[in-house]
């Protein structure tokens, strides 16, 4: 099991820019979430999907921020125009089917640095 | 109050000793909890999970969680310099669709 696979592993863009981000969760997960690390904030929640259907977006910091997934083994999130203060890392993680209320945990990708300038 | 609380450290134990990791957090009706492992400019990679109130142990690692504290707590026995890491206390709530909130963290350093 090749895990979560982000892409890039590292994005530098002038503010202004459009910025997507990519995500391929384990195969037979059926949620996908995304979070944003800073120092300042620590790890955030901005989406998770179950079965490629948004379950919670009240985490997505504004409008500038999206997030898509077509099928089961791919996600983007994309931010347009991007600003400075987006800079951080972006983590996709996946989670296999919950049984009786309860989770497994999640599996991390390698995250996603991102600087804009 | 933040939802998941955890002292930020860091904390700095010798090797072989006890390291002792706490969180709190505030939704009651929380009912998956979990410790995360992150080292230095990598992803957090799960290391213990716990569901009932008590203790769980694996390998090195005890987790303990008591709810009606609600209170979780992560003890690794006979530290390794190689246990130097930010742990993540990560809190699955009843409420809002199973999301899970992740505290800020704890640095730990085990000094050789």
């Amino acid at each position: 099991d090749a895990g979560v696979i982000q892409s890039p592993r590292h994005e530098v863009t002038e503010m202004g820019q459009e910025v997507t981000l990519r995500c391929k969760p384990i195969s037979g997960h059926d949620y996908l979430f995304w979070y944003r690390q800073t120092m300042m904030r620590g790890l955030e929640l901005l989406i998770y999907f179950n079965n490629n259907v948004p379950i919670d977006d009240s985490g997505m910091p504004e409008d500038r921020f999206s997030a898509k997934m077509p099928n089961a083994s791919f996600s983007t999130l994309k931010i347009q125009p991007s600003e400075p203060r987006d800079s951080a890392v972006y983590f996709c993680a996946s989670s296999p089917p919950r049984k009786s209320g309860t989770s497994d945990g999640y599996t991390f990708g390698s995250g996603t640095r991102l600087t804009v300038v | 109050q933040k939802e998941v609380e955890q002292n930020s450290g860091p904390l700095s134990v010798p090797e072989g000793a006890i390291a002792s990791l706490n969180c709190t957090y505030s939704d009651r009706g929380s009912q998956s909890f979990f410790w995360y492992r992150q080292y230095s400019g990598k992803s957090p990679e799960l290391i213990m999970s716990i569901y009932s109130n008590g203790d769980k142990e694996d390998g090195r690692f005890t987790a303990q969680l008591n709810k009606a504290s609600q209170y979780v707590s992560l003890l690794i026995r006979d530290s390794q310099p190689s246990d130097s890491a930010t742990y993540l206390c990560a809190v699955q709530g009843h409420t809002g669709g199973f999301k899970t909130i992740f505290g800020a963290g704890t640095r730990l350093f085990v000094k050789a």
